[in-house]
């Protein structure tokens, strides 16, 4: 059964920085890229970042390049975010999702968000 | 790529026919998702390559269309199928969702 399991969300003031994990299982987790998709407390969905499975291939939304870095530990079946300069806007539930191939393919599975709190 | 997705919202019944557009502001071929979303829920997959129905998704749903105009259409709402469903555009970074419509009971 695949699992993604996201941690590391709480309250953090603005300019702050957090670092988001998400630990996968249950599937080959060197064989997908994944994902960060992030929803504001009541918004839709926004793609946030994109790693491929061997991390040569790294994309990023406008609103957060240059603040956001994504990794990924294939050794350890971890997926992460470093977010700094965080801004109130950047309040939201993060997803972990994987996508169904290695390249730009559909989410076929999510995690179940770590909430982020950007206020002072 | 923007998005755009209408209705916003929709009242419909149990056994009506729903038909949710998304139109994108380029041509994408048909590297077009749609997701499900129930409250509280995570995102589901349920139409990817525009008209593909993922594994374990009822038949009632159906994805068509390519290039710019796409439409995921319900043929007989059920009551699981209250929710708000998302297209998502695959065919270039910055990937990118619709607004959402959310599907609402009459």
């Amino acid at each position: 059964e695949v699992q993604l399991v996201e941690s590391g969300g709480g309250l953090v003031k603005p300019g702050g920085s957090l670092r988001l994990s998400c630990a996968a299982s249950g599937f080959t987790f060197t064989s997908h890229s994944m994902n960060w998709v992030r929803q504001a407390p009541g918004k839709g969905l926004e793609w946030v970042s994109s790693v491929s499975s061997r991390s040569s291939y790294i994309y990023y939304a406008d609103s957060v390049k240059g603040r956001f870095t994504i990794s990924r530990d294939n050794a350890k079946n971890s997926l992460f975010l470093q977010m700094n300069s965080l801004r109130a806007e950047d309040t939201a539930v993060y997803y972990c999702a994987k996508e169904s191939t290695d390249g730009v393919s559909p989410l076929d599975y999510w995690g179940r968000g770590t909430l982020v709190t950007v206020s002072s | 790529i923007q998005l755009t997705q209408s209705p916003s919202s929709l009242s419909a019944s149990v056994g009506d026919r729903v038909t949710i557009t998304c139109r994108a502001s380029q041509g994408i071929s048909s590297y077009l998702a749609w997701y499900q979303q129930k409250p509280g829920k995570v995102p589901k997959l349920l139409i990817y390559a525009a008209s593909t129905l993922q594994s374990g998704v009822p038949s009632r749903f159906s994805g068509s269309g390519s290039g710019t105009d796409f439409t995921l259409t319900i043929s007989s709402l059920q009551p699981e199928d209250f929710a708000t469903y998302y297209c998502q555009q695959l065919n270039d970074y910055p990937l990118t969702f619709g607004g959402g419509t959310k599907v609402e009971i009459k």
